[in-house]
Order: C-alpha cells, then structure tokens, then sequence
C-alpha cells in the first residue's frame, strides 16, 4: 500500500526564516508527487506536481524538490501569509491508481 | 465564480439520521471525487466518479452512497448517521489526465450527536 509521511509535524519559524519541510513516500512505481497547501476552514489548493528525481519546481518563496525516496518544500524568507498546512500526496503508475496524502505539517510563520 | 461548490458547509445531526451533501464544479473536469478528513487532518478518498461511472470505491461503509446525475455534479447521501462520520467532507474534480491535480470545494463539515 501507498505510504506518506510527512515531517515535521508542526513549525514555527519568524518572518524571514528560510526551512524545509519533508515528504517521505513509498509507493510502487511514483505517477506523480503532489504539493498543496490548505487554509483553516478551506479546502485543500493545489501547488506543484513533480514526476521524476531531480526534478524543480518554484513559485514564489516555494520549491518543491523531488528524490527517490522524498521530496522536500523549500521556503525561502516566509511572511506570516504562507501560514497554512501543506499536505504532500502520491499516485502510483500503472493502471487507474488513487491519490494518496500525507497527514500534513502545519506551518506557522510569527511576524 | 466558485470552481468547485458544495453544500451545505454545516451539517448537525443526530444519530440515526439521513443526511445529503451536493457537490457542482464549473470546471469542465471528467473526473469528480468525495474525500474525507478526520480530527486529525488525515485526507482520505472514498469515492472517485469519471464521466458519471464510478471508477473508485474506497472500503467504505454501504450507508454511504454516491450519485452522479451528470459529470458536472456529484452527491453524497449518508444512511443511518454514526458518531464515527463526524468528519469534514470534500468534493473535489480533476481532469482524468491530472488526477493528482485536484481541485477541492471549501467542505462540508458534518457533526453527529
């Protein structure tokens, strides 16, 4: 079965404190790797997909990275507004296959 | 415009109870989907609907049952509430070719007394 695991499970960083958050998976044979980011009271809001090892993406003070077995969300200078929990989530090839999510860290940036 | 609309946000019941939850999006998307998450944040799948076919039926009890009239909509009715269903609900849509691109309603949040 598909497994997520996401660390920490809560951060607290000041304003302008860089850090990275983890995304450790198994899954047999990876479709796609999938970044959100949800809001309290909100649904979930799609950031990133990334399909293969040593793959980038960027947006904003965000990137997403991408490994083997992991991938990581960089943060660069947060601001109070990227408070939010950001849920990383799986799909496995072949076939029909579901998405799988992460349970999450809740990220907390002080002004 | 609101993308992918649910109702009602707040459902408060008792035991025992029927209850319903509407989902539309306005996407164009072939794929919609009913996602649970528990106290403890954990977003789980339960149902996934392409072009009106039900394609995902996650271990999930047979008091629930969804209902596509159309690919533009997706229903969630609940037989014979439990406590354990106190959850937040999500709909959500995708297009077949980007399943893991969701895009999620604002949820249902559903309290059994």
């Amino acid at each position: 079965e598909d497994q997520v695991t996401q660390s920490p499970e809560a951060l607290r960083l000041q304003e302008g404190e860089s850090s990275s958050l983890n995304c450790s998976y198994t899954v047999s044979g990876l479709r796609g790797l999938f970044w959100y980011r949800q809001d309290p009271g909100k649904g979930p809001e799609f950031l990133f997909t990334l399909y293969s090892a040593g793959e980038e993406k960027e947006k904003e003070r965000l990137k997403a990275t991408l490994t083997k077995k992991e991938s990581f969300l960089h943060i660069t200078a947060p601001k109070p507004e990227d408070s939010a929990t950001y849920l990383c989530a799986v799909q496995a090839s072949g076939g029909y296959q579901k998405v799988t999510f992460g349970t999450g860290t809740k990220l907390q940036v002080i002004p | 415009d609101t993308a992918v609309s649910q109702t009602p946000k707040y459902l408060v019941t008792q035991m025992g109870n029927d209850k319903s939850i509407k989902c539309e999006q306005n996407l164009g998307h072939d794929t919609m989907y009913w996602y649970k998450q528990d106290s403890k944040k954990f977003l789980k799948i339960m149902f996934s609907y392409n072009n009106k076919e039900l394609i995902i039926n996650e271990t999930v009890p047979n008091r629930f049952s969804p209902k596509s009239p159309d690919k533009a909509h997706l229903n969630l009715h609940i037989n014979s509430l439990e406590l354990g269903d106190s959850a937040v609900y999500f709909c959500a849509s995708s297009q077949r070719r980007s399943i893991g691109e969701l895009f999620f309603g604002e949820g249902s949040r559903l309290t059994v007394l």
